[in-house]
């Protein structure tokens, strides 16, 4: 089955860090970039990094650079973000989404994860 | 950093049209993918390319772009269509995704 799996959400306090995992599986998980997009409680969609398929190239939206990192092992068909110190903003629902266009950043999101939820509260 | 423009809401009767715009600078040379999501859902693709539809998106869902105005189109709308509907496109000068602020479609 073609899927995204997202998982590693939680209750953390402000200042502290959480890892979230995505396990794909079903396509050449290698072929795509892969992005995390988040939503905070009521409010509409931010796209927060992306990751080309060889994880030689990353990106980032303003309010998380310096912060959080994406990473992939293709190995093991996983996408990772490393969320570093966290702040009451960061509380959302991740998804972990591929970009449909094989090799390209301008592509769609044509496959989204269950959505994984961040609760940064002290 | 680049900003996209929806308007918050848009009342449809059903079998009518809705239109929502997605406003911003110079979107016309950019390509334009748009996304439904109904409570407590993911977000699923539904017009990507300005205004091509993936498949299993029925033919009442279009878009269209030009200049400075991307346009979402739900022909003969039905009561299932009610839900949040976001663009989004990617940024080449900022190197960032981008999505609208997002509208909501409500089905009288």
């Amino acid at each position: 089955e073609v899927q995204l799996v997202d998982s590693g959400g939680g209750l953390v306090h402000p200042g502290g860090s959480l890892r979230l995992s995505c396990a794909a599986s079903g396509f050449n998980f290698f072929n795509y970039w892969m992005n995390w997009v988040r939503q905070a409680p009521g409010k509409g969609l931010e796209w927060v990094a992306n990751i080309k398929d060889d994880g030689s190239e990353r990106y980032f939206v303003d309010s998380v650079k310096g912060r959080f990192i994406i990473s992939r092992d293709n190995a093991k068909n996983s996408l990772y973000l490393q969320m570093n110190r966290l702040s009451v903003e960061d509380t959302a629902v991740y998804y972990c989404v591929r970009t449909a266009s094989v090799g390209s950043t301008t592509g769609a999101f044509d496959m989204w994860g269950q959505g994984t939820m961040v609760t940064v509260s002290s | 950093s680049y900003e996209l423009t929806q308007p918050p809401s848009v009342s449809v009767a059903p079998g009518e049209t809705a239109r929502m715009t997605c406003e911003g600078e110079y979107i016309g040379h950019q390509s334009v993918h748009w996304y439904q999501q109904k409570p407590g859902q993911a977000p699923v693709m539904i017009i990507y390319y300005d205004a091509d539809r993936p498949s299993g998106i029925p033919e009442r869902f279009s878009g269209s772009n030009s200049e400075n105005t991307a346009t979402l189109t739900i022909s003969r709308v039905e009561a299932g269509d009610e839900a949040d509907y976001y663009c989004q496109v990617w940024d080449r000068l900022g190197d960032q995704n981008v999505f609208g602020t997002g509208t909501r479609v409500t089905v009288l």
